[in-house]
């Protein structure tokens, strides 16, 4: 079936350094969405890809479309340690279904 | 601001109860979605509905029922709790007529059944 993965699964960082989390999927996607879920809090939506190779920026966030929508990217610059959370990529495939990916959890060393 | 509440936090049960959770989103959203989140698993979807009275299977559906008699409100059900339900439960809901437009969530109720 369709699915959509995230590597790492677990990144522990020292806060100032970079951090990037891929997400994959098996088919082509229409969109792809990335949520935050803060320890003991609820998925909070971040943003919505939908074109082939857009490219986003919120602040140190930057997220990225590939060029064949089957994976995305999401980058933090510098992280603090207000970045530490688990960040989930949710594709819509072909048949109008939201697949989560299982989350990339990041912790950051102050 | 979307709000979207959840009946309880923290639920325990025992094995073979009827559970009924129940979500309630204050934005006249018309799709509302029940998941279940286990650890390395993700966010799992069981049901959603995208009006009243309308159901459609998750990933997941297995054990389940749902109910979605208002608009506002969104019931899941365990008909009878085993203990591989032990799980946090999170709802969400979005706006218009697709199911792919941005989720609020719920804060999620963590459900023990013993």
């Amino acid at each position: 079936g369709q699915q959509v993965m995230q590597i790492p699964q677990y990144q522990h960082v020292q806060e100032g350094e970079d951090f990037t989390t891929y997400c994959n999927s098996s088919t082509t996607l229409s969109n792809i969405q990335w949520y935050k879920q803060r320890p003991g809090g609820h998925p909070v939506f971040l943003i919505q890809l939908v074109k082939s190779g857009e490219v986003k920026k919120q602040k140190r966030l930057t997220f990225q479309f590939g060029e064949a929508k089957k994976n995305s990217s999401l980058h933090i610059t510098a992280t603090q340690t207000t970045d530490v959370g688990t960040y989930f990529c949710a594709g819509r495939t072909s048949y109008d279904k939201v697949i989560f990916g299982p989350g990339t959890s990041l912790s950051v060393i102050p | 601001d979307v709000k979207v509440t959840q009946s309880s936090r923290y639920l325990v049960k025992r094995t073979g109860e009827k559970v009924f959770l129940e979500c309630v989103q204050d934005m006249d959203h018309e799709n509302m979605f029940w998941y279940r989140q286990d650890p390395g698993l993700g966010l799992r979807l069981i049901y959603f509905s995208y009006d009243v009275k309308m159901k459609e299977k998750g990933d997941i559906p297995e054990g389940y029922s749902v109910s979605r008699e208002k608009k506002e409100r969104f019931s899941l059900i365990l008909e009878s709790a085993s203990t591989n339900q032990t799980s946090m439960y999170l709802c969400a809901s979005s706006f218009g007529q697709a199911p792919y437009n941005e989720q609020f969530f719920g804060p999620g109720t963590r459900l023990t059944v013993l």
